[in-house]
């Protein structure tokens, strides 16, 4: 059972253009939700996240929202560069102290020059 | 400072062997999760462990196994291995399971396990 998805295997974009990646959720105790960003031939890196209480946050060119009711959020960078040009995961967490994460099967994002 | 180190990084078993894959985080830090990444299944949680106590486990068989060292240092081992153990291993450190996956919680750059 997949509680976290993303449907678009893969998402090509030009260069300075806004790249949108979605992601859909089942288990409506999730409170926590974060994208990671991962290189061939190295780990994750966290990029950002959002907590169940807010809609949207902002880091830079990345902005996460997140919508409750739909369980849905997505991931905008904008502008879109070349090294933005990875997979991306989307992430969630259900309460309390803990590290155990739900991850989505990724997006491939291509940026294009 | 060093980051997350996987050893060994590539590894070929054959089926129905084990394989021991260890973990060494971050100095200081004393949480280690470990996931398995395979095309089309993303990263699935496997192990949660914080001061040599597992916090937390996934839904996988009993043939995978993990432990943590006083030193933090971490293994997990999977026994009688099958094709489809074939993956890539990740583990990831943090300073405590507070860390909710966000800064600070690093990820190794994993083990590759191919099983013919």
């Amino acid at each position: 059972d997949q509680q976290v998805k993303q449907n678009s295997p893969s998402l090509s974009v030009q260069e300075g253009r806004i790249s949108i990646l979605n992601c859909d959720y089942t288990n409506s105790m999730f409170d926590y939700f974060l994208w990671y960003k991962k290189y061939p031939a190295e780990g994750p890196t966290f990029l950002i996240s959002i907590s169940s209480i807010k809609d949207k946050n902002e880091d830079g060119r990345f902005t996460v929202f997140l919508n409750k009711s739909a369980k849905h959020l997505s991931l905008h960078i904008v502008p879109s560069q070349p090294g933005d040009s990875a997979v991306y995961f989307c992430a969630a967490s259900k309460g309390g102290a803990t590290n155990k994460l739900i991850f989505g099967t990724g997006t491939l994002l291509a940026v294009q020059p | 400072k060093a980051g997350v180190t996987q050893t060994p990084r590539y590894l070929i078993k054959t089926r129905g062997q084990q394989v021991t894959l260890s973990c060494s985080p971050i100095s200081g830090h004393r949480s280690v999760s470990w996931y398995q990444q395979t095309p089309g299944q993303g990263l699935q949680f496997l192990f949660e462990y914080f001061s040599e106590t597992q916090r937390n486990k996934g839904n996988f068989p009993g043939r995978f196994s993990g432990r943590q060292f006083s030193n933090s240092r971490s293994e997990m081992n999977v026994s009688t291995l099958e094709l489809g153990d074939s993956a890539l291993y990740l583990c990831a450190s943090s300073l405590g399971p507070q860390s909710r996956g966000t800064i600070g919680y690093t990820f190794g750059s994993g083990t590759r396990l191919t099983v013919v």
